[in-house]
């Protein structure tokens, strides 16, 4: 694998479920990020993860959890989610937050549902 | 917060047709970059520019960092089918390390054969 994967591709949950986005990268980077993608909006940054210590959490809400054990992997974890959560769910990585090449690299992305 | 304007939203061109689209912003930004989403994947990096003033091309694909600092280009030569997607702008600024990218709305572009 190269690059940076996200699974699962697509995910229907209803609003009572617990599930988990993963995202994993093979480029060697140290920064990691969760994206929202909603139709006709900007990329909303919602974490972000330097050396495994998150850095930033946009003012994203409670029902999203994010989990980054090492540097090379990046989870979401979603439970009790609102129907306006549907979205494109991305993830990117770039070498670091210490002045490193801010070129961030992203993966397929997860298409939610919340049902 | 910073906020970039990205132009045009949309574009309609006929195949072979040079394609030329903007970002401008009210702050200074150290770092523009352009990006093409393809419909159901993540955004691909196409350039990075580091410098004002700076002229990159990768393929037929050439972005500009603007001379002030607050406004990027990007210009898509001979326009094929393939090319259709959404572009995003992106800055950063430096402050005692790598802030955040700012992303603009996307221009999205259509290719007729």
């Amino acid at each position: 694998e190269t690059g940076v994967t996200q699974t699962p591709r697509h995910l229907v949950m209803g609003m009572t479920n617990k599930k988990s986005l993963k995202c994993e990268q093979h480029l060697g980077h140290n920064a990691m990020y969760w994206y929202k993608q909603s139709a006709k909006k900007p990329l909303e940054l919602m974490f972000v993860y330097n050396f495994k210590e998150q850095t930033e959490n946009n003012s994203v809400p409670s029902r999203f959890s994010p989990e980054c054990p090492n540097s090379s992997h990046l989870f979401l974890h979603l439970h009790t989610l609102q129907p306006e959560d549907s979205a494109l769910y991305l993830c990117a990585s770039s070498q670091d937050l210490r002045g490193g090449a801010v070129e961030q690299y992203f993966g397929p992305g997860t298409r939610l549902t919340v049902t | 917060g910073q906020q970039l304007n990205q132009s045009p939203q949309s574009m309609f061109i006929q195949e072979g047709e040079d394609v030329s689209m903007n970002c401008t912003s009210s702050s200074i930004f150290n770092t523009w970059l352009w990006y093409k989403q393809d419909p159901g994947e993540g955004p691909v990096l196409l350039i990075a520019l580091y410098k004002a003033g700076e002229l990159t091309s990768n393929g037929r694909l050439t972005a500009q960092f603007g001379i002030t600092r607050k406004d990027s280009f990007l210009n898509i030569s001979a326009s094929i089918p393939s090319d259709v997607g959404i572009y995003f702008c992106a800055g950063q600024t430096w402050n005692s390390g790598n802030t955040p990218l700012v992303f603009g709305k996307g221009t999205r572009l259509s290719v007729i054969a």
